[in-house]
């Protein structure tokens, strides 16, 4: 079983499009995190939610609106993609501050 | 403050000789500190951790690290590298608010046959 799991895989849209990206943990992690990775593999944090509460919130402009239904899911939803969300977004979870997994990764092309 | 650095953002080695991936950290608390390796085109992947327990660190697939207080550095190192190492590495340190972890900008280590 996978632990942490991500979709889609891959991403094309239009500019100006919605999009969502779904993220599922099975290791019962109370924090779930998401990541951006540009074209030059610099990761950077996006959210953190710990027990479904928002405790991390970077300089992300507010089309990115995460959801957590609970625990285990983590979701990202960006309104109005433009040509520079192009990237790859890891999802990731944890046990408070121990090891954090990583889902496979969306790659997101804004055409 | 936490912060890293890694000192290379790209190091270049030959099949079977020596790997060193150097990583500084700077921390206000005690640090627990990660190495992870991403293929091309895959996730992140644990190495390995320190967590206060034993400063030499041992990790998968024959990588060790050391956490040396003094020099607040935590490098990587595997004595014989293997084509199967090529990827890109980074480094990470958690302290403080344990939710929060920060990344190296990574190295790309390439392996020459």
């Amino acid at each position: 079983d996978t632990a942490v799991s991500q979709t889609p895989k891959y991403l094309v849209t239009q500019m100006g499009n919605d999009k969502s990206i779904k993220c599922e943990q099975n290791l019962g992690h109370d924090t779930m995190y998401w990541y951006k990775q540009d074209s030059k593999k610099f990761l950077k944090i996006m959210f953190s939610y710990n027990n479904k509460e928002l405790i991390i919130n970077e300089t992300v402009p507010n089309r990115f609106s995460p959801k957590s239904p609970d625990k285990a899911h983590l979701n990202l939803h960006i309104n109005s993609l433009e040509l520079g969300d192009s990237a790859v977004y890891f999802c990731a979870s944890s046990s408070r501050g121990d090891t954090q997994y990583f889902g496979p990764g969306t790659r997101l092309t804004v055409l | 403050a936490q912060s890293v650095t890694q000192l290379d953002s790209h190091v270049s080695v030959s099949e079977g000789t020596p790997v060193l991936l150097r990583c500084n950290y700077s921390s206000s608390y005690s640090p627990s500190l990660f190495w992870y390796v991403q293929h091309p085109n895959k996730g992140l992947q644990l190495l390995l951790k320190y967590t206060s327990a034993a400063t030499l660190v041992k990790g998968i697939n024959g990588f060790e690290a050391e956490f040396k207080k003094s020099e607040t550095s935590f490098h990587l190192t595997k004595p014989s590298a293997h084509m199967s190492d090529a990827a890109e590495y980074f480094c990470v340190v958690s302290a403080g608010n344990f939710n929060k972890f920060y990344f190296g900008s990574g190295t790309k280590l390439n392996v020459k046959p």
